[in-house]
């Protein structure tokens, strides 16, 4: 078990509206951090994998920074729309790169 | 279409009758791994596979049993399911030659044990 901690657990904003929030995660023995998307009643998809302490990804609207050395990685979604209701997932590798632990996920709903 | 396949997509069976679920990836990817969700536990990996018979416990493996004769395909067998097996099951495939490693999930089983 790895103490992947995911914050807020729910958040629910207005459409226009930034927003972020956050994955914890011990900073010691990093290998990499993935964050997914997950839509209702579809499946997990990769948004970013990221694996340097201060790496910044970006797609879209949707971007991820990294801090490994405190141990935290925030996910940043710009003006957002309704389509991005989802529950955001972060996830880490333990041992191998195909143990991954997930985090409970944080579920956002743009109200339009 | 590179994906990955899972069937069924729906199952009810009863305590106790052997069932399996199958997953099938075309993208020749080396690992594969099962895992459930329940509400308010996220993603909770069942078993992994690095390759062909090579195969790992993850976190909640008790009532589970996989196998990995061909790369492609990695079944999740349920010798006797009860009811806390009730969940929505996703297989997933990576491979070490994308580097990032991101999985890619299949569609999903909604199995209801009753």
């Amino acid at each position: 078990i790895l103490n992947v901690e995911q914050s807020p657990q729910s958040l629910h904003v207005q459409e226009g509206d930034s927003t972020n929030f956050t994955c914890s995660f011990p900073s010691s023995n990093f290998y990499a951090l993935h964050w997914y998307r997950w839509e209702t009643a579809k499946s997990p998809e990769a948004l970013f994998v990221m694996t340097l302490n201060g790496d910044e990804k970006k797609k879209g609207r949707i971007s991820a920074t990294l801090n490994t050395k405190e141990g935290y990685s925030y996910l940043y979604i710009k003006g957002s729309q309704p389509e991005d209701s989802a529950t955001y997932l972060c996830a880490l590798p333990r041992g191998g790169a195909n143990n991954l632990f997930f985090g409970t996920g944080t579920r956002l709903t743009v109200i339009p | 279409e590179a994906q990955v396949t899972q069937n069924p997509r729906y199952l009810i069976t009863v305590t106790g009758k052997k069932l399996t679920v199958t997953c099938s990836q075309n993208m020749n990817h080396e690992y594969m791994s099962w895992y459930r969700q329940d509400p308010g536990l996220g993603l909770r990996q069942i078993y992994y596979s690095m390759n062909v018979e090579v195969t790992d416990k993850g976190d909640v493996p008790e009532g589970y049993k996989v196998s990995r004769k061909e790369k492609r395909n990695f079944p999740l067998i349920l010798e006797s399911p009860s009811p806390n097996q009730t969940s929505l099951y996703f297989c997933a495939s990576s491979s070490p030659s994308t580097y990032s490693y991101e999985q890619y999930f299949g569609p999903g089983t909604r199995l209801t044990v009753t």
